[in-house]
């Protein structure tokens, strides 16, 4: 697998459910950011945890790390018809922190 | 809140024609990159530029693309003779670059179509 794949590809969830999409990265990093894609649009930044941090929360996100396992999650709570769209993960590994994208979830939630 | 912007949203060029996209990073940021995105692909790395000079570069960048920050506001990338596969989403990107500041922001990108 490449540096940065997310699993899994696709998810369809009821809204109100609880979603996970989960990443893994075959190098060393520094910093791991989870970012959301709207159809066509920008990446929008959620959220960054540190290769030394395990857990995260930012409002209804929650991101962990586990950096024996080279992978991590975001998990999505009380889902919104507005969470619709792609999520990717982005590692950087030092330097001038230029980001490698996984593959990307497409989570569509379901009215 | 400040936001990455970028323009046009979309351009359309003929082969072989020269295009610059356009950027205006958060103005207190001073690390500054490009991305694109294949439709339905993954969005890669071009290059990184600070200090008015490129600090890094992908295989993607050769000679046919440029980056130039003109003033203290924009941030252009140049592609002097656009192929077909340059077909993609563009993006830019900023950071703060402070100590312990690694979070790059996204301007919502061009959409570049070659024909």
């Amino acid at each position: 697998s490449q540096q940065g794949e997310e699993d899994p590809q696709a998810l369809s969830i009821q809204e109100g459910e609880n979603a996970t999409m989960n990443c893994s990265y075959k190098t060393s990093i520094n910093n791991l950011q989870w970012y959301r894609q709207n159809s066509g649009r920008g990446l929008v930044h959620l959220i960054l945890i540190r290769s030394n941090e395990r857990e995260k929360h930012s409002g209804r996100l929650r991101v962990t790390l586990d950096t024996s396992k080279k992978s991590s999650s975001l998990l999505i709570t009380a889902s919104r018809a507005a969470d619709t769209a792609s999520y990717f993960c982005a590692t950087d590994a030092g330097g001038n922190e230029k980001l490698t994208f996984g593959t990307g979830t497409r989570l569509t939630i379901i009215p | 809140e400040p936001e990455v912007t970028q323009t046009p949203s979309h351009q359309v060029t003929q082969m072989g024609q020269e295009v610059i996209l356009r950027c205006v990073p958060i103005s207190n940021h001073l690390y500054f990159y490009w991305y694109r995105q294949i439709l339905g692909q993954k969005v890669e790395f071009l290059v990184s530029f600070y200090n008015n000079e490129i600090s890094e570069k992908s295989e993607i960048f050769d000679d046919q693309f440029s980056v130039e920050r003109p003033d203290g506001s924009n941030f252009t990338l140049k592609i002097r003779s656009t192929k077909l596969e340059d077909s993609a989403m563009y993006f830019c990107a900023s950071r703060v670059g402070t100590s312990g500041s690694y979070e790059q922001y996204f301007g919502p990108g061009t959409r570049l179509t070659v024909t």
